[in-house]
């Protein structure tokens, strides 16, 4: 069965990077976009981009040059890193799976907080 | 960017009522999709292109709406569907979310 799972540091200080990885199993990276969307208190959920089946990528011009997504296939993995990080990033991220215009399946979500 | 404006915010309904949820779009969209998010776990895929139910969606849920316009309705309300819905469009770029309506059990 499909399944995403986050895992992150959970504690990022201010103006560091954060890091986070998706690790999927039951379908492959190169069928479906994979992408990255965060619920914060401030904003809600909000689309963060997505990596295509064939590898490119997508930005929400809200995150400008400070967001990357990369993967590994052979490890079945998505990668989140994003710079510059401030209070107002603290929230839940998640990673998942694109299906058309929609959201088929969301991971668990992982908890970050942005603090020194 | 498409603002997507969910009413009400929040809402209570009894056991047995019809309930429905409002998303208005900012500009024109081709389907809405809905999600439901009970607390403390990750959004699930509910309702897609405008009137579809995911799977395991009981059939008591409908969707319907065009242009600027989508609802999600309801038909008897029931205990396990106090939760918090979210509309989002993926017509144009970015997709966006609503802020969701939290329906609560009277």
């Amino acid at each position: 069965q499909v399944q995403l799972k986050e895992t992150g540091p959970g504690l990022v200080q201010p103006t560091q990077t954060l890091s986070i990885t998706c690790t999927v199993s039951g379908f492959s990276l190169t069928s479906y976009y994979m992408q990255w969307v965060r619920q914060t208190p401030g904003k809600g959920l909000e689309w963060m981009g997505f990596i295509r089946s064939g590898g490119s990528t997508e930005y929400n011009s809200e995150f400008k040059s400070r967001l990357s997504i990369s993967r590994d296939t052979s490890k079945n993995q998505v990668f989140l890193k994003m710079n510059s990080l401030k209070t107002e990033d603290t929230g839940v991220y998640y990673c998942a799976r694109r299906h058309s215009s929609y959201i088929d399946y969301w991971g668990q979500g992982v908890m970050v907080t942005v603090s020194s | 960017e498409i603002v997507l404006t969910q009413s009400p915010t929040t809402m209570a309904a009894s056991p047995g009522e019809k309930v429905t949820l409002t998303c208005r779009a900012s500009s024109s969209v081709s389907y809405m999709h809905w999600y439901q998010q009970r607390s403390g776990t990750s959004p699930k895929l509910w309702i897609y292109e405008t009137s579809k139910l995911a799977s395991g969606v009981p059939n008591r849920f409908s969707g319907s709406g065009s242009g600027t316009s989508y609802s999600l309705t309801i038909n008897s309300m029931e205990t396990e569907d106090a939760a918090t819905y979210y509309c989002q469009q993926g017509s144009s770029y970015p997709p966006t979310f609503g802020a969701g309506t939290k329906l609560e059990l009277k």
